[in-house]
Formats: structure tokens, sequence, C-alpha cells
């Protein structure tokens, strides 16, 4: 089925490891999306991207990297992984800059 | 600054019994209101978009209205499968990025 998922859907490390987040979409959009989901935050932006090789930050950028070689894909790497960026992360994705963002189902990730 | 406040927090209803939830926000120029339903464990799953003030938007229970600083998500007749948190998100004039509130937990009981 064409969507969005995210892999993986679980996640534990511990602090100062490097990890990585995949984000993959089947839509062909240009626009893709990474947030984290924290109780009494809401969702916040950390990066987003336009198209491939573009890519732009967002709310909460510190501790992140994106890259976007190919349309469908987006991984957020965390380089050095701190508690504090324990959280559930969903990625998402939507045709155009105003079109809806559709989402992702999202990795909880725990830093120990 | 830019800023989306959503309301009740939580919110019990009975089957059947109708309610209102409210999305206040500020921000310059609006380029879209939206609505997102999300269910445990699960993805913001998209509603609704309101772009102008006086538009209004349904689907099944749900319709949604919007004004110059404010949305109403209306819920007629609930059922126990709209349980869920409602997220709303605007889009400020100019940019991509959306600007969440913090939900509002909607619980009906049977």
């Amino acid at each position: 089925d064409a969507g969005i998922t995210q892999s993986p859907r679980y996640k534990i490390t511990e602090t100062g490891r490097q990890v990585t987040l995949m984000c993959h979409q089947t839509w062909s959009h240009s626009y893709m999306f990474w947030y984290r989901q924290d109780l009494g935050h809401g969702l916040r932006l950390i990066y987003y991207s336009a198209a491939a090789d573009i890519t732009d930050k967002g709310e909460v950028p510190d501790g992140y990297v994106v890259s976007r070689s190919k349309t469908e894909n987006f991984p957020l790497t965390l380089e050095s992984a701190t508690r504090s960026q324990t959280s559930v992360y969903f990625c998402a994705s939507s045709e155009g800059g105003s079109q809806p963002q559709h989402f992702g189902d999202g990795t909880r990730l725990s830093i120990l | 600054e830019d800023q989306v406040t959503q309301s009740p927090e939580a919110l019990r209803l009975q089957e059947g019994e109708s309610s209102s939830l409210n999305c206040s926000y500020t921000v310059s120029g609006l380029r879209g209101l939206f609505w997102y339903r999300q269910d445990p464990g699960k993805g913001p799953e998209f509603l609704f978009t309101l772009y102008s003030a006086g538009e209004e938007k349904e689907k099944e229970r749900l319709k949604a209205t919007l004004t110059k600083k404010e949305s109403f998500l209306h819920i007629t007749a609930p059922k126990p499968e709209d349980s869920a948190t409602y997220l709303c998100a605007v889009q400020a004039g100019g940019t991509y990025k959306y600007i969440f509130g913090t939900g509002t937990r909607l619980k009906v009981l049977a």
C-alpha cells in the first residue's frame, strides 16, 4: 500500500550513541517533515525539506541532522544522543507547501 | 509570536452528547488551519483544512468552522469510536511550517 512508513517503531539506546530514524514515502510528495511529540509540548518541528537536497531547520533542530538525497527518503540522525531526546518522533509528507501533511505512525525512542 | 491554544485539555461525553472543541490562534497571516485526529500509538490522521474565516467543512459526525481568531470542531451525537486526541495546527503565511496545539483528549462513553 502507498503511504509513509517509519522504522524502527521502537528503539532503546544509550547516551552518546548515534541513532538514525528512517522515513520512507511512496507518494512522491515534495515536502517532508520531522516532528517530536512530548507531553505538554505537542508536536514540534525539527527539520523539513521542500525537495531532494533542500532542507531547513524547524523549531528544535539542535542535536539533529537530516539529509534528503532521494525524494522518497528523509532520515533523521541523532549524532550523540542525550536523554532529553527521548520522545516519539513523527515523519510527515505533503504534496505542496500548503497541502495537508500526512503522518507516519512514529518511532518511540528511549535514551538511557 | 505565533501560537495555538486548544481547550479543553480533556473532555468526557456520553454517547450521543454533542459538544465542541476549541482552537484559538494568533498567527501572522493565516495560510491554513488543519484538524487532525490521533489514536494512541498512531500518527495524526488528517481531518480538515480551513483557509478563510466563515469556511466550514463536514465529515460524518464532525464539523469544523473557522473565524479570524479561532476554530471549532463540533461533534454531533458522538460514538465511542470517536474517542481520540484531536489536534489543531495553523500555518502562517509565507511558511511551510505548522504550529500545533497540545490537543484535546476526547473520551466518549457508551
